[in-house]
């Protein structure tokens, strides 16, 4: 069974700019969430999709936004870049994102804004 | 959000037992405790969860005070590839994972 997939695994974007991340998650897994890790703060949580919609949202700006589509896939978008939004992205998939499911996470997209 | 805390870093020599503690003392009834690690460029992967028993799994056992308000992480024999940073989280209602700063596993051979 293959796990979580993110791509790219890379990307380096300057300021201003808006990236697409993408993230395949488990077959038959429904739940997919979004996190961002920094040196600084750790990891947080953006937000969640379950069945094509959000679900859950953390405490980031409006320019942070995501999809899910009825593949259960997900992208998540960032607009007008800062130079505070270079991370590292990684998703995570459940089967229905319930508090007692393990969450199976992807490898991460490394953004880099310049 | 409910909120744990750990120690920043751990020292375990290779092969001997480790007890990784956490506290979480604003916990709910129904708040589900699980345990991630995360080892240097890789995604965090799961260890094992659980809500009010002590657990066992192939990696680790997860031992739950009666209270609640603590547990601990046992890695009954560490080896170098269980060097990692290492998260307790509490899983409420909503699902979410709410991440602390994590204790830092380091195994010396």
């Amino acid at each position: 069974k293959a796990g979580v997939t993110q791509t790219p695994r890379y990307l380096i974007k300057t300021r201003g700019q808006q990236v697409t991340l993408s993230c395949s998650p488990i077959s038959g897994h429904r739940s997919v969430s979004w996190y961002q890790q920094t040196p600084g703060q750790g990891l947080q949580f953006l937000f969640e999709y379950f069945s094509e919609t959000q679900r859950n949202k953390g405490n980031f700006p409006g320019r942070f936004s995501g999809r899910q589509f009825s593949n259960s896939r997900s992208e998540m978008n960032v607009s007008t870049l800062e130079l505070g939004d270079s991370a590292l992205y990684l998703c995570a998939s459940s089967l229905g994102g319930n508090r007692f499911e393990k969450l199976f996470f992807g490898s991460g997209t490394q953004l880099s804004v310049l | 959000d409910a909120k744990t805390t750990q120690p920043n870093s751990m020292e375990s020599n290779e092969e001997e037992p480790v007890h990784l503690p956490c506290n979480h003392s604003t916990i709910s009834g129904t708040d589900y405790i699980h345990w991630y690690r995360q080892l240097p460029s890789q995604g965090p992967e799961y260890v094992i969860h659980g809500l009010t028993s002590n657990v066992n799994n192939r990696m680790a056992s997860l031992a739950i005070a009666e209270d609640r308000k603590s547990s601990t992480l046992i890695l009954h024999r560490a080896t170098l590839r269980d060097a990692a940073v290492y998260y307790c989280i509490l899983r409420d209602e909503d699902g979410k994972l709410i991440f602390g700063q994590g204790t830092e596993l380091s195994v010396k051979p």
